[in-house]
């Protein structure tokens, strides 16, 4: 089964907007990451944050983490072209470190 | 630092074959998982191994699916006897320990007719 949940499933934007999508989840995790992947090749690792820290970036990427809804968000700034691929988040569970992977956002970049 | 190395990119089979993927880890790195991904939807957790002793195989079919890893480096994921809907993209990735970040292979796509 699927631990987390993209939200919305597809995202279409022009060039040089921001891009946001959400990930829900329903149990605890030990840390939420967030991963791309382009058409047709293997998942990219974006980043990580963990359970007791809120809010984290990494270039245009900014990852919030909020574990009392259980919720996450992937906010993209100032969108590329090469940004359009499929984004999904995973988490590490407490207890037994199973990395799980939710059903995934298809953003496409519109030049 | 070369990457996780998987074989062979693509296969074709005919329903009730058997067919068998190589997972080649990043060097050191203890936690191995194999994933399915069918077209549109997330990697689904087959299996996970931690060394050479299994995390977790719960979503594993075991009357059909196999897997093994031995000495703790190399895996090899088995298909015995293949079905239609086994039909998706196997993704092995490695990582230094459990819950840290993973890397991916580039995936083996497999086609049941």
């Amino acid at each position: 089964s699927q631990q987390g949940e993209e939200d919305p499933q597809a995202l279409s934007i022009q060039e040089g907007e921001n891009a946001t999508m959400n990930c829900s989840y329903k149990t605890s995790i030990n840390n939420l990451q967030w991963y791309r992947q382009n058409s047709g090749r293997g998942l990219v690792h974006l980043i990580l944050i963990r359970s007791n820290e809120r809010e984290k970036h990494s270039g245009r990427l900014r990852v919030t983490l909020d574990t009392s809804k259980k919720s996450s968000s992937l906010l993209i700034t100032a969108s590329r072209a090469a940004d359009t691929a499929s984004y999904f988040c995973a988490t590490a569970r407490v207890g037994n470190e199973k990395l799980t992977f939710g059903t995934g956002t298809r953003l496409t970049i519109i030049p | 630092e070369a990457g996780v190395a998987q074989s062979p990119r693509y296969k074709i089979i005919e329903k009730r074959q058997s067919v068998a993927f190589w997972c080649n880890p990043i060097s050191g790195h203890a936690t191995l998982y194999w994933y399915q991904q069918i077209l549109g939807q997330g990697p689904k957790l087959l299996i996970q191994f931690q060394n050479n002793g299994v995390v977790d195989d719960s979503q594993l079919p075991k009357d059909r699916f196999s897997a093994e890893r031995l000495k703790g480096v190399d895996s090899t994921l088995k298909i015995q006897p293949a079905k239609l809907e086994d039909s998706a993209v196997y993704l092995c990735a490695s990582s230094f320990n459990e819950g840290n970040r993973a890397f991916f292979g580039q995936g083996t796509r497999l086609t049941v007719v």
